[in-house]
């Protein structure tokens, strides 16, 4: 079964600095890959995905991830924080059993 | 566009009562979603209905847990008994086509649960 592990349960930068938030997955095959972001009190919404084509994929607000097959990659970075991008983070894989597998979330604190 | 709808927003119960939960889907989406969201985890899918029909209810706690689609737009999920561990947030969501691939999923804004 697909799983998906985000590295950092927690992370905090500071206003302007690099957002970098960290996602391997498990598969057999080439996945699909997803981004979705959590605001207090909502549901999630979709950042970017990964399906076919350009493995550097734009979403919205400015983020951007890169599909790394060889490392089983899909991280997400942002060059410059905003107090905005203060969230839950949730990186998920759709493959196989046709389902899609959330990892745990990374919460995002921006310091100013 | 109108997004996905649901209701309460808000629940708060004793355990072995039962409760319900609405979603109504955006229109024209064909697939339905009910995950269930533990504090500090990922979402977990419960239950897909493709038009009115059952995909995969392999994680639906069945003994107590109950979902139905009607005329393959609203949708119910209900808990009866709950129990404390049912406390979570319960997320709607919805999609176009079939489900499959990349195709993407458009959550509600959820209903938070608690369980005393």
């Amino acid at each position: 079964a697909q799983s998906v592990t985000q590295l950092g349960s927690h992370v905090s930068v500071s206003e302007g600095a690099l957002v970098l938030l960290r996602c391997n997955y498990s598969s057999s095959v080439p996945p699909y890959l997803f981004w979705y972001v959590q605001y207090p009190n909502q549901g999630l919404q979709l950042l970017l995905k990964y399906t076919t084509g350009a493995t550097l994929v734009k979403g919205i607000n400015g983020f951007e991830a890169e599909f790394k097959k060889s490392e089983t990659s899909f991280h997400l970075t942002k060059p410059s924080a905003h107090m905005s991008d203060a969230a839950e983070y949730f990186c998920a894989v759709f493959q196989g059993a046709q389902k899609l597998v959330f990892g745990q979330g990374t919460r995002l604190t921006i310091n100013p | 566009e109108a997004g996905v709808a649901q209701s309460p927003r808000y629940k708060i119960i004793e355990k072995r009562q039962s409760v319900a939960f609405w979603c109504n889907p955006i229109s024209g989406h064909a697939t339905l979603y009910w995950y269930q969201q533990i504090l500090g985890q990922g979402p977990k899918l419960l239950i897909q209905f493709q038009n009115n029909g059952v995909v995969d209810d392999s994680q639906l706690p069945k003994d107590r847990f109950s979902a139905e689609r009607l005329k393959g737009v609203d949708s119910t999920l209900k808990i009866q008994p709950a129990k404390l561990e049912d406390s979570a947030v319960y997320l709607c969501a919805s999609s176009f086509l079939r489900g499959r691939g990349g195709e993407t999923q458009y959550f509600g804004p959820g209903t938070r649960l608690l369980v005393l």
